[in-house]
């Protein structure tokens, strides 16, 4: 247990759903990361969020919408995802950006069919 | 362009003995690094990290090296044991304006054998 809880942790949803990820921590961090995880790929980073306030999109599709309603709690919109949006999507969180450790959360499995 | 990579897809290594992973990066305003250790079907977790002005920093089994002007990085586990076999994540930080940067290898799977 790192502190950083994410759920569901495994979701299979068609095409023309929307679902949405939640991240939560309660470390005290001001920075929350949302990552995706694909096969024989690096981590790649998708959004950042610093108190509150998104300071890093990495060119992700606006099928993937975050929202930060505080520091403790990130959210991941999803809407007509792709097939190949399935991916293990990570939250992490750190007392800041880049310079202190990250914490993890389990991780949810998305399966898009 | 990978700016931070990991040519070891895999290692094996007999227990007791030392792993070696190791890392290369291009950018040369890395100023941070950390290494990252991930079980299946588990985030990944904090091991150890080292700041550019330092070359080594050392906390039990393991310890990173860091060689600026080879823009090389390694972990040593010393000694490997079977619980270490997991995938282990070099990345590499940089400023960038007011924020920072982290850029992830793509991972070298351990494995300890007894």
């Amino acid at each position: 247990e790192t502190g950083v809880t994410q759920t569901p942790r495994h979701l299979v949803m068609g095409m023309t759903n929307k679902k949405s990820l939640k991240c939560e921590q309660h470390l005290g961090h001001n920075a929350m990361y949302w990552y995706k995880q694909s096969a024989k790929k690096p981590l790649e980073l998708m959004f950042v969020y610093s108190l509150e306030e998104r300071v890093e999109n990495n060119s992700v599709p606006s099928r993937f919408s975050p929202e930060c309603p505080n520091s403790s709690h990130l959210f991941l919109h999803l809407h007509t995802l792709q097939p190949e949006d399935s991916a293990l999507y990570l939250c992490a969180s750190s007392h800041t950006i880049g310079l202190s450790e990250a914490f993890f959360g389990q991780g949810t499995r998305l399966t898009v069919v | 362009d990978q700016q931070v990579k990991q040519n070891s897809p895999s290692l094996s290594v007999q227990e007791g003995r030392i792993s070696i992973l190791n890392c290369d990066y291009t950018n040369s305003m890395f100023d941070y690094f950390l290494w990252y250790k991930k079980y299946p079907a588990e985030g990944p977790t904090f091991l150890i990290s080292i700041s550019s002005i330092k070359d080594k920093n050392e906390d039990g089994r393991f310890t990173v090296f860091l060689n600026k002007s080879a823009k090389h990085l390694s972990l040593h586990i010393v000694p490997s044991q079977p619980g270490d076999s997991a995938v282990y994540f070099c990345a590499a930080s940089a400023r960038a304006g007011n924020n920072r940067k982290l850029i992830w290898g793509l991972g070298t799977s351990l494995a300890v054998n007894p």
